[in-house]
């Protein structure tokens, strides 16, 4: 059974340029977050996603969007990079507890590591 | 808010000692869950126990160990007889509600490990 699967693992961008990552949940899940981790700091959370609407937001700006699609994976897409947006984006995924229906089960996936020029 | 503190930035050990690993966390929540989580060189960031605020009992896993007191809202982190292969970056995170049955994770810094042959 595959966990959650990231692509790119490795990515270099220019200032200013735009660029989409993507995630494949763990087969069954059906909610996807993603987060952001600087060198040195722990995942910030960017947004979540559960049948293809973002639920919440973190403190990030606009040029932080997503998407999920019908088969549950999504994609993080940063417009207009900064060199500060160099990090680890993690993508996690989860499903509702099956007593307390609670979802706080997450699943990560190695990340990809972008690096902006 | 929420937070996670954890103190200790840096541990290093020799082979087979016992170290513990600190996490103080901030909540407003009454119902929360408490997580730990491993995240070696590579990035993934391995889920190691999640524990309901309501279930204080401490937990044993093999060589690892938590302890949750919520009179000092603390949940540590022992590992005996600490081995090579522990080494590697440890987070605590906190869960904060975000509407329906959904949470995201609240991190803190993380704390290195190394542990020496």
């Amino acid at each position: 059974d595959a966990g959650v699967t990231q692509s790119p693992t490795h990515l270099i961008k220019t200032r200013g340029q735009q660029v989409t990552l993507r995630c494949s949940p763990k087969s069954g899940h059906d909610t996807v977050s993603w987060y952001q981790q600087a060198l040195g700091q722990g995942p910030q959370f960017i947004f979540q996603y559960y049948e293809e609407e973002e639920r919440q937001r973190g403190n990030f700006p606009d040029r932080f969007s997503g998407h999920q699609f019908p088969n549950y994976s999504s994609e993080l897409n940063v417009n207009a990079l900064l060199l500060g947006d160099s990090a680890l984006y993690l993508c996690a995924s989860s499903l509702p507890d099956r007593a307390s229906n609670v979802r706080y089960g997450y699943t990560f996936g190695s990340g990809t590591r972008l690096t902006v020029v | 808010a929420q937070k996670v503190t954890q103190a200790q930035t840096e541990i290093s050990v020799v082979e087979k000692e016992d170290v513990t690993l600190d996490c103080v966390y901030e909540t407003r929540d009454t119902t929360y869950y408490l997580f730990w989580y491993k995240q070696p060189p590579s990035g993934e960031l391995v889920f190691l126990i999640r524990r309901n605020s309501f279930d204080e009992q401490n937990e044993i896993s093999g060589r690892y160990s938590w302890n949750f007191q919520k009179s000092t809202s603390s949940f540590n982190f022992t590992i005996t007889a600490s081995q090579v292969v522990d080494s590697a970056v440890y987070f605590c995170a906190l869960s904060e509600a975000i509407g329906g049955n959904n949470h995201k994770l609240i991190w803190g810094l993380g704390t290195s490990l190394a542990v020496n042959p």
